[in-house]
């Protein structure tokens, strides 16, 4: 399988709030990434958590790791329609390059 | 700063021609990194470089080549272009953390 796995949609109501999951393979990952891909551009950093950590939170953003389950979760509360875009998950590994890993990326859709 | 910029933006090739992505930054980052993006498959790393002379390939280098003359500049080259090549090419650029993307070339071989 993938070394990170991603849902590839989500579909919320404008309001509510989107959760979307992440899970990786490599137990010695050292930093893991919300990236924000927006249409017709590249991607950008929206948050990282280090592996030390447990929750970060960043005014509508909250970023959840179980290192137990290698489980990482973005929360956006009171979605917009600005949020609209694909979201990816990646991590980057201890050793080597440092090189991140990234996930296929979710789609996440923000109806009215 | 400009940060990653990328040239051009958009490209039609014909089966057999060749060309050269452009990559940039000016941020002073030792790494540079080039990505092939399909729908739905996430981000594909084709080729880094961790200095200026230094280049090593990632998962997908084939059909591609690279060259860091300067810190500035990354170029990606295709030699014979095929279908399978058709893509959305990111160059991204990083210091430490984070990684800066450019806003990507749109390659179509036909």
């Amino acid at each position: 399988g993938e070394d990170v796995e991603q849902s590839l949609f989500l579909s919320v109501r404008e309001g509510d709030s989107s959760v979307i999951n992440c899970t990786y393979t490599d137990s010695s990952s050292t930093y893991l990434y919300w990236y924000k891909q927006e249409p017709g551009a590249g991607l950008q950093l929206l948050t990282y958590i280090f592996s030390n950590m447990d929750m970060k939170q960043d005014q509508r953003l909250t970023v959840l790791l179980n290192k137990k389950d290698k489980h990482l979760s973005l929360r956006i509360a009171d979605t917009q329609t600005g949020d609209s875009a694909i979201y990816f998950c990646a991590e980057r590994r201890r050793g080597g390059s440092y090189i991140p890993t990234f996930g296929r990326g979710t789609s996440l859709i923000v109806h009215p | 700063n400009a940060g990653v910029t990328q040239t051009p933006k958009f490209r039609i090739l014909k089966i057999g021609q060749s060309m050269t992505l452009q990559c940039a930054q000016d941020m002073n980052h030792n790494y540079m990194y080039w990505y092939r993006q399909d729908p739905g498959m996430g981000l594909k790393l084709i080729y880094y470089s961790v200095g200026a002379g230094i280049t090593d390939k990632g998962e997908v280098p084939n059909g591609y080549n690279v060259s860091r003359s300067t810190t500035e500049d990354f170029p990606l080259r295709l030699e014979l272009a095929a279908p399978s090549q058709t893509s959305v090419y990111f160059c991204a650029s990083s210091y430490s953390i984070e990684q800066f993307f450019g806003p990507g070339t749109r390659l179509t071989v036909l």
